[in-house]
């Protein structure tokens, strides 16, 4: 079964509106996950590392205000789209180190975001 | 210059040849090197991983690494059409030893 569980898989939301998105660890404890975002036929772009009881680290050019991220717990991070734009419009995929190990990630099955 | 590039594609091969994907790395330093194949609107699962130079097997999927080059390929044998999706390369770079994708490579396999 999954390993990581995001949810929801899919938002249309009105410009203007905020998205929570969550992405959990079912099989181990996490103190770091991963936000990506990816537009269509582009890569994974990292958007921010969720580090469990401290602040999350943001890659350049990523509004931290804008990209709310919360790691209450070893288990929980979530990502909330702060007033939707129409360009924020994307697939958010979170992932995990597997076990620890930065380097292998295990992916949560992604959201798809549409700002209407 | 991008860190990591892959030929965007679309490739296409007929059931049951060899797929050859190919990806060029920037960062010399980069140690560590993966592939992920993505299903249109899933999220990536990693199929291989490679640290040494040469080769390294796993039933029909054969990486290949080539530090001098800084070039990394993957070679799909017996390709099926269940093969078609998006082959991501990525290379572990950089201070904080950051997982570094490119942009893809499309593959159809026609059945």
């Amino acid at each position: 079964g999954a390993v990581v569980s995001q949810h929801p898989s899919r938002v249309i939301c009105k410009s203007g509106t905020s998205v929570k998105i969550e992405c959990r660890s079912l099989d181990f404890q996490a103190t770091t996950m991963f936000w990506y975002r990816q537009f269509p036929k582009q890569s994974l772009m990292l958007m921010a590392t969720s580090n469990e009881g401290s602040k999350a680290t943001y890659e350049q050019g990523v509004e931290k205000d804008k990209f709310l991220i919360n790691h209450a717990s070893l288990t929980l991070s979530t990502l909330t789209v702060t007033s939707a734009h129409p360009e924020d419009s994307s697939f958010y995929i979170c992932s995990l180190p597997d076990r620890g190990d930065n380097e292998k990630l295990l992916f949560g099955s992604g959201t798809q975001l549409s700002v209407l | 210059q991008k860190e990591v590039e892959q030929n965007s594609g679309p490739l296409s091969v007929p059931e049951g040849a060899i797929a050859s994907l190919n990806c060029t790395y920037s960062d010399r330093g980069s140690q560590s090197f993966f592939w992920y194949r993505q299903y249109s609107g899933k999220s990536p699962e990693l199929i291989m991983f490679i640290y040494s130079n040469g080769d390294k097997e796993d039933g029909r999927f054969t990486a290949q690494l080539n530090k001098a080059s800084q070039y990394v390929s993957l070679l799909i044998r017996d390709s099926q059409p269940s093969d078609s999706a998006t082959y991501l390369c990525a290379a572990v770079s950089g201070s904080a030893r950051q997982l570094t994708f490119g942009s893809g490579t499309q593959l159809t396999v026609l059945p």
